[in-house]
């Protein structure tokens, strides 16, 4: 089945400065990842996705990128604030084949002032 | 996107004991999943429940400890049954409304056996 690893564990920015984390997948034909953010006490909320034939997608202080060839894709938080403080999931689903997602073990930020 | 209603939110359960989990949906859906959160952990999915059908279970769940029901397109329930403290987790249900898989997730069940 498909496997996802998600690095770092943790990662502690100031605010005003650029997170970045990282997915590697092991299934080529997957084709659509999404990022979930979750704040302590609620459910996952998707916060930005990307299919397979796009290579980069942005939506504010937020982009994803993604490379199929190397089989991983990364999350982009700029200009970082304390609300960003929160735990981040990637995911993977191969959409032809299956309709569950695989997760990643989850990014602890904390953006400190 | 969807609007998930899940209850309880939390609860503190005796061991040997079963709680039920409810979960609805403001929208009709043909699959709802069901997926448990260790403390500290990802998220792993426990089952998908289909109306009309019996649910899916992923490998390590089975029905007996985890039985689910979903008598229509919007609601489904998840029981944990004969509970010990290694249930402790959330308990999360997500739904695809748009068919497009930006899956949609409850707030949780935060569950705590003692």
């Amino acid at each position: 089945g498909e496997n996802v690893e998600q690095h770092p564990s943790t990662l502690s920015v100031q605010e005003g400065d650029s997170a970045v984390i990282k997915c590697t997948y092991s299934d080529s034909a997957s084709n659509y990842f999404p990022w979930y953010k979750q704040e302590l006490g609620k459910g996952p909320q998707l916060i930005i996705d990307i299919r397979s034939n796009v290579g980069e997608k942005k939506d504010q202080r937020i982009a994803v990128t993604l490379n199929k060839t190397a089989k991983h894709f990364s999350l982009h938080i700029t200009e970082t604030q304390p609300e960003d403080s929160a735990v981040y999931f990637c995911a993977v689903i191969n959409t032809g084949t299956a309709s569950k997602l695989t997760f990643g073990t989850g990014t602890r930020l904390q953006v400190t002032l | 996107s969807a609007v998930i209603s899940q209850k309880p939110s939390r609860d503190i359960c005796q061991r040997g004991t079963s709680l039920t989990i409810q979960c609805q949906v403001d929208s009709q859906v043909t699959m709802m999943f069901w997926y448990r959160q260790q403390p500290g952990q990802s998220l792993t999915l426990i089952a998908t429940a289909n109306q009309g059908s019996e649910a899916t279970y992923e490998s390590g769940f089975v029905i007996d400890k985890f039985p689910i029901s979903r008598p229509n397109l919007t609601f489904s329930t998840l029981t944990v049954s004969n509970m010990s403290p290694e249930d402790s987790s959330i308990y999360l249900c997500s739904v695809d409304v748009t068919g497009l898989y930006g899956y949609t997730f409850g707030s949780g069940t935060r569950l705590t056996v003692v």
